[in-house]
């Protein structure tokens, strides 16, 4: 079945330190991916997402990749803020699967000033 | 974006009532959405489909008498627990997919907290 693997947490960086959150992905076919962001107390919202291969998602500085070669779509940001620190997942959709996406375990990043 | 709103944000009860958590899309028609439950250490968990009109498609190990989800109309649904006890308590989230594009619209969540 279909399953996502996300760089296990957490994350702690330093403001402006680049960030990179692996994200690997096992699925048949060709899925969209995406990436949801999680601030604490709330519910996710989407952060980006890449339809096909190749395709490059971003978004408030984010981005990333879809890459079927590798079967991965890593996100990546610059240099980070504060205001970054929130739990980040990974996730895919195939739209075969009842209407269902497939999520990592989540990555929680916090970035100290 | 679309927009989905859940109530309430937090509740507290005691144990072996019955606490209902209600799921809306404000400004799409969802004929699907979805229940999760999200543990301390912040995987989530998919409990339900939730289908307009139709009884719930529930996960392997998640009780359907214990977790009633009701889906009566395009913009609402509700996820109800019964008998609840401590155990229960978590955060749960609803989603819904507005246009089949995989792209999911989330909830802000319902803290439960059961006593």
């Amino acid at each position: 079945g279909d399953s996502v693997t996300q760089m296990e947490g957490p994350v702690t960086l330093s403001e402006e330190a680049f960030l990179t959150i692996n994200c690997t992905y096992t699925a048949t076919g060709y899925p969209s991916l995406f990436w949801y962001v999680q601030y604490p107390g709330e519910g996710l919202q989407l952060l980006l997402k890449a339809t096909k291969a190749d395709d490059k998602g971003s978004n408030k500085g984010f981005e990333a990749t879809y890459r079927k070669e590798t079967t991965s779509f890593h996100l990546e940001k610059g240099s980070v803020q504060v205001s970054d620190s929130a739990v980040y997942f990974c996730a895919l959709y195939r739209g075969t699967n009842a209407g269902k996406s497939t999520f990592g375990d989540g990555t929680t990043l916090t970035v100290k000033p | 974006g679309a927009v989905v709103s859940q109530h309430p944000s937090w509740v507290i009860c005691k144990s072996g009532t019955s606490v209902k958590i209600e799921c809306r899309s404000l400004d799409f028609q969802a004929t699907t959405m979805f229940w999760y439950r999200q543990f301390p250490k912040q995987s989530l968990m998919l409990m339900a489909t939730s289908n307009e009109g139709s009884k719930a498609t529930y996960e392997q190990g998640v009780e359907k008498d214990k977790f009633l989800i009701n889906h009566a109309s395009l913009t609402l649904s509700t996820l109800t627990v019964t008998s609840a006890h401590p155990e229960d308590s978590s955060f749960y989230i609803c989603s819904a997919n507005s246009a089949n594009t995989g792209e999911l619209f989330f909830g802000e969540g319902s803290r439960l907290t059961v006593l």
